[in-house]
């Protein structure tokens, strides 16, 4: 079974402090993803990776960065944490076929289980 | 106008009965659909995925209208079990997530 492992599960931090949130699978998968999720928006992509060492900016990139050292761990970096970052922050895997076709989009993601980070 | 929508709910039902629901996409290039189950406090999971017309899970039924461009999730003689957050995903070559419809099932 597929375990996304997210280093912590509530998370307080200050206004403008640099802020790293951990995200670890253990099955193998290319695809890592960054979402946030607030009440009424739905699941928003911030970065997305296909591969150790590349990124891709997701719908609302700004205020954060990302880093893939290893193929199990992308990692999540607020610069300089705000107000309206505060949100739900969840982390996802999925198998990469080989060709970045829509049947690659398709595979199923497999999510943590979130981390609540409160800026104040 | 979101890339996808969702009616919110809450839909409150008792046990037994059939709930339905819809969701509306707006890329009419959109090439598969998903719903995904989120229970309170939890991560999403992948409840079913709708390639072509329609899909069919036990109690659960997906369907798909791509003149209208909608998908819908039925859900008959509902279980207590079956309260969630129901998310629509849409890939157009990246998911695009609804921000969901809560089904609360009564005894």
């Amino acid at each position: 079974d597929v375990k996304v492992t997210q280093s912590s599960r509530y998370l307080v931090k200050r206004t403008g402090e640099k802020v790293f949130l951990e995200c670890v699978q253990d099955m193998d998968h290319e695809n890592m993803f960054w979402y946030r999720q607030d009440p009424g928006l739905g699941l928003r992509l911030i970065y997305f990776s296909y591969d150790v060492k590349m990124k891709e900016k997701g719908d609302i990139p700004e205020g954060y960065s990302v880093s893939r050292e290893k193929k199990e761990r992308f990692s999540l970096i607020l610069e300089s944490a705000s107000t309206n970052q505060t949100s739900m922050y969840l982390c996802a895997s999925s198998l990469f076929k080989g060709q970045l076709t829509w049947e690659d989009i398709s595979q199923p993601q497999h999510f943590g289980d979130g981390t609540r980070l409160s800026i104040l | 106008r979101k890339e996808v929508e969702q009616d919110p709910g809450p839909f409150n039902v008792p046990e037994g009965a059939t709930v339905a629901f819809n969701c509306t996409y707006s890329n009419s290039a959109s090439q598969s659909f998903f719903w995904y189950r989120q229970d309170c406090r939890k991560e999403p999971k992948l409840l079913m995925s709708v390639y072509s017309s329609g899909n069919e899970d036990g109690r659960f039924t997906a369907q798909l209208n791509r003149a209208s461009q909608y998908i819908s999730l039925l859900i008959r003689d509902s279980k207590l079990s079956d309260s969630a957050t129901y998310l629509c995903v849409v890939n157009d070559y990246k998911l695009s997530f609804g921000a969901g419809t809560t089904v609360t099932v009564r005894a």
